[in-house]
């Protein structure tokens, strides 16, 4: 099945610091979606992203699905946007496979 | 328009019991999956339903199994309980049976004792 690797991790930034977290696909994905895991276990839909440029506010995406990767891009972080963020996608099978997450932690 | 509602949100139960969990996807939404999320093995797919058909399964043992009912709320069911099945199982609603985006609930947290 698909192997989907994120990075990185772990990654902790300063309240207004900008971050790019990165998802790799070992095969080519119908689908492409990242995830912002909120405290009390809720997947919240961030993008929905199989190719392109998507932005919506301070968070972006972009998905090149030739080269089997994806980039989110966080501008000017804040305390609520720490948390777990997972890159997901899905192949032949109906079925999304998630990477193991990154686990951001913004400082005030 | 209401999103995904899984029941119950907590659950604890004892080894060797069972379990049924419940999932009532977005209106108009026919498609239902489970994962289920443990520190270990991150998010891992349990199955995927359309118009009440199991249409694709992951990895797990027979214990786990679900049905789909014709107005698309789903269930799931883990029989003879192990500790081992401790977890945040989270459902997720898409359109059709084509790919589209997927929106999950709440999760239900499963505690095993």
């Amino acid at each position: 099945g698909i192997q989907v690797e994120q990075s990185p991790p772990d990654l902790i930034l300063q309240e207004g610091a900008n971050s790019t977290l990165r998802c790799n696909f070992s095969d080519s994905v119908n689908n492409l979606q990242w995830f912002h895991q909120n405290p009390w276990g809720q997947l919240i839909n961030l993008f929905y992203i199989p190719s392109g440029t998507k932005q919506n506010g301070r968070l972006s995406a972009t998905t090149v699905a030739t080269e089997r990767y994806s980039l989110l891009y966080i501008s000017s972080s804040q305390t609520t946007d720490s948390g777990v963020y997972f890159c997901a996608g899905g192949g032949s099978a109906r079925q999304l496979t998630f990477g193991s997450g990154t686990q951001l932690t913004v400082l005030p | 328009k209401a999103g995904v509602t899984q029941t119950p949100r907590y659950l604890i139960k004892t080894r060797g019991q069972q379990v049924t969990l419940s999932c009532s996807p977005i209106s108009g939404h026919r498609s239902v999956s489970w994962y289920q999320q443990t520190p270990g093995q991150g998010l891992q797919f349990l199955f995927e339903y359309f118009s009440e058909t199991q249409r694709n399964k992951g990895n797990f043992p027979g214990r786990f199994s679900g049905r789909q009912f014709s107005n698309s709320r789903s269930e799931m069911n883990v029989s003879t309980l192990e500790l081992g099945d401790s977890a945040l199982y989270l459902c997720a609603s898409s359109l059709d049976n084509r790919w589209t985006e997927a929106f999950f609930g709440q999760g239900t947290r499963l505690t095993v004792v």
